[in-house]
C-alpha cells in the first residue's frame, strides 16, 4: 500500500530536550516536505527537499532541521524544543502537485 | 508571495443542501488550485484540483470553479453528506518550486443529518 509513514503520532517532551520525528515514504517520490497545523493558522510549511541531498526552508523553518540521506527518509529535528513548537506536524511526500500525507505526530513541548 | 485566504472558519449545511466553500489567493501566474480534505487524526488527502485554462472541473459530488479574474475558487459539494464533515483546505502554489504550496487556514464544513 502506499503510503507515508510518521512516527511518533503522539510525543510528549520537554523544553531543551533534542527529538527527531521519523518520515518515511514507499512510492518513490522525490520530493518530501514538512508542515505543521496549528489552530488559526492553517497548514505551513517547515522544510522540503526536490531529492536525496537538496533540502531547503519553507516558511516557518526557525527551530527545525531536516536531512535527505536517502530518498525515502525525511526526518525532522528539534535541536532543542521548546513550548512554541506545540504543534501537530504532517509530513509529506508527491511526484506533482497533489501531495500524500501522514497521519500526523501531535508534539507537546512542555 | 503567495497569499490564500479562506475566509470562512466553519460553515454548517444540512444533509442533503448544496456546500459552498471560499478562497481567495494573491498571486495567479500558476497552472492549478486544489483543494484538500482532513479528516481529524488523518492527515489531508488530496481531494480535487482545476486547472488555470479551465473555470470547473468536476467530480461526482465535488465541482471547483476557478474565477481567475477575481482571484477565486470555490468548491461545491452536491448534495452534501454527513461524511463530508471535514476541514478543507484550498491550496496554490508558491512559486518557490514546482510542489510548493501555499493552503489557506481551512474551512470546517458540519453537514447536519
Amino acid at each position: 500500500e502506499a503510503q507515508v509513514t510518521q512516527n511518533p503520532r503522539y510525543l510528549i517532551t520537554v523544553t531543551g530536550k533534542k527529538l527527531t520525528v521519523t518520515c518515511s515514504q514507499n512510492m518513490n517520490h522525490e520530493y518530501m516536505s514538512w508542515y505543521r497545523q496549528d489552530p488559526g493558522l492553517g497548514l505551513r510549511q517547515i522544510y522540503y527537499s526536490m531529492n536525496v541531498e537538496v533540502t531547503d526552508k519553507g516558511d516557518v523553518p526557525e527551530g527545525y532541521k531536516v536531512s535527505r540521506k536517502e530518498k525515502r527518509n525525511f526526518p525532522l529535528i528539534l535541536e532543542s524544543p521548546s513550548p512554541n513548537q506545540t504543534s501537530l506536524y504532517f509530513c509529506a511526500s508527491s511526484y506533482n502537485e497533489k501531495l500524500f500525507f501522514g497521519s500526523g505526530t501531535q508534539l507537546s513541548v512542555l | 508571495d503567495q497569499q490564500v485566504k479562506q475566509n470562512s472558519p466553519s460553515l454548517s449545511v444540512q444533509e442533503g443542501r448544496i456546500s459552498i466553500l471560499n478562497c481567495d489567493y494573491t498571486n495567479s501566474m500558476f497552472d492549478y488550485f486544489l483543494w484538500y480534505k482532513k479528516y481529524p487524526a488523518e492527515g489531508p488527502t488530496f481531494l480535487i484540483s482545476i486547472s488555470s485554462i479551465k473555470d470547473k472541473n468536476e467530480d461526482g459530488r465535488f465541482t471547483v470553479f476557478l474565477n481567475k479574474s477575481a482571484k477565486h475558487l470555490s468548491l461545491h459539494i452536491v448534495p452534501s453528506q454527513p461524511g463530508d464533515s471535514a476541514v478543507y483546505f484550498c491550496a496554490v502554489p508558491s512559486g518557490a518550486g514546482s510542489y510548493q504550496l501555499t493552503f489557506g487556514k481551512g474551512t470546517k464544513l458540519s453537514v447536519i443529518p
